[in-house]
Formats: structure tokens, sequence, C-alpha cells
């Protein structure tokens, strides 16, 4: 079975902090995402990377920043922690190539409090 | 660009009632197109998919048909339980940015009742 943990389930942190947040997978996946959720919006991509020292911007960038060193660890990161970023994130790969690039496996997310 | 519609929710049933939830889609080309399903206190996950028009994914009972000439992928299952309580997402591939991206709709939210 595919894999996807996330560092945290919850986490609480206070404004201005620099946040980070972990994601591994463990099935060799090219692709990975980070999403943002939030109660009547959805689904919302921040960031992906489809290989190791890749990234690209997806719709909500601002705010944050990703770093992707090994093929199994997608990091998220929260430069200077506001309020309006207090969700759930959830992490999600996808192997590479045709069809099967768009079965992604989500991890469990990290609900994330700033106050 | 690409998107995708959903009804809102929330949905509330009773067990082994038939459920639909409406899902239209805006989008060049030919996308494949999918269901995740999130559970309480969990990532999505897969239910079903379809890569092209008139195929017809199914998974635990539920299924959906690719409509090309209505822009649809309605999910539909006969008889509903309480197991189903969970948030439902469209979603279909962005064919038009980088490979694995999907664009979801807002989620639909179903309670079944006992």
């Amino acid at each position: 079975d595919v894999k996807v943990t996330q560092s945290s389930r919850y986490l609480v942190k206070r404004t201005g902090e620099k946040v980070f947040l972990e994601c591994v997978q463990d099935m060799d996946h090219e692709n990975m995402f980070w999403y943002r959720q939030d109660p009547g919006l959805g689904l919302r991509l921040i960031y992906f990377s489809y290989d190791v020292k890749m990234k690209e911007k997806g719709d909500i960038p601002e705010g944050y920043s990703v770093s992707r060193e090994k093929k199994e660890r997608f990091s998220l990161i929260l430069e200077s922690a506001s309020t309006n970023q207090t969700s759930m994130y959830l992490c999600a790969s996808s192997p590479s190539g045709g069809n099967r690039a768009y079965e992604q496996y989500f991890g469990p997310g990290t609900r994330l409090t700033v106050t | 660009g690409n998107s995708v519609t959903q009804m809102e929710g929330p949905v509330t049933l009773s067990e082994e009632a038939f459920l639909t939830i409406n899902c239209t889609y805006t989008a060049t080309g030919y996308p494949s197109l999918f269901w995740y399903v999130q559970y309480p206190g969990e990532g999505l996950q897969l239910l079903l998919k379809a890569t092209k028009a008139d195929d017809k994914g199914s998974n635990k009972g539920f299924e959906a048909t690719y409509r090309k000439e209505t822009t649809s992928f309605h999910l539909e299952k006969g008889s509903v339980q309480v197991s189903d309580s969970a948030v439902y997402f469209c979603a279909l591939s962005d064919r038009g940015g980088s490979q694995g991206n999907l664009i979801f709709g807002k989620g639909t939210k179903l309670s079944v009742k006992p």
C-alpha cells in the first residue's frame, strides 16, 4: 500500500514564526503536491514538484515556499506564519506517466492553527 | 480555464436511500474524470475514475459515467450505508498544466443516518 505520511496531525504556532510541514512518501513517486483545504473553498494547490529539486507554483503560492531535496520528501515552509494561514494542509503524491499521474495518494493532513 | 462544479451540500440521507451527487465540468480537450472521498479525520482517497467518454467508473457500489455531451460525471449509489458518510470531491485532470495536476470541485458532504 502507498503510504504518505505527514509530520504532525495538529500544530499550533504563533504569528511570525517559521513553520515547516514535512511530507514523506514510500512509493518512489515522482510527483508531489501541497494543498490547503478550507471550508467552502475545497482544495487549493499551493506548490507541486515533479522531480527532485524541481518545484512549480500552484494557485496560491504567496506566503509559502517548498523544498524537495530527496525524492521521497517534500516540505512546505511558511516563512512568517499569519493567522490567515490557519488551515488543513494536505500532501499528496503520484507516479509520473500517463493517466496514473492523476491518481494522487494523500496523507492524513496537518491541521495548523496560527494564533 | 478548466473547472469543476459540484452540487452544494450537505446531503443527508437515510440508510439504504439512493444517492446522486451532481458534477459538471468545463474543459478543453479530453480530460480524465475522478471521484475522491475523504472520510472524517483522513486525507482524500481515489474512489473511481473514467478516462474517456462513455466510460463508467465503479468501486464499492458507487458508479459514475463520463458524459461528454452533457459534460457531467455524476456519482451514484443505489443503497447508501452509514459508513459512506464522508466528503466527496469530483476532479478532472488538468492537461494544460504539468502532469498529475488535478482540478477539484469544492466537495459535497454526505451524512447517512441509520
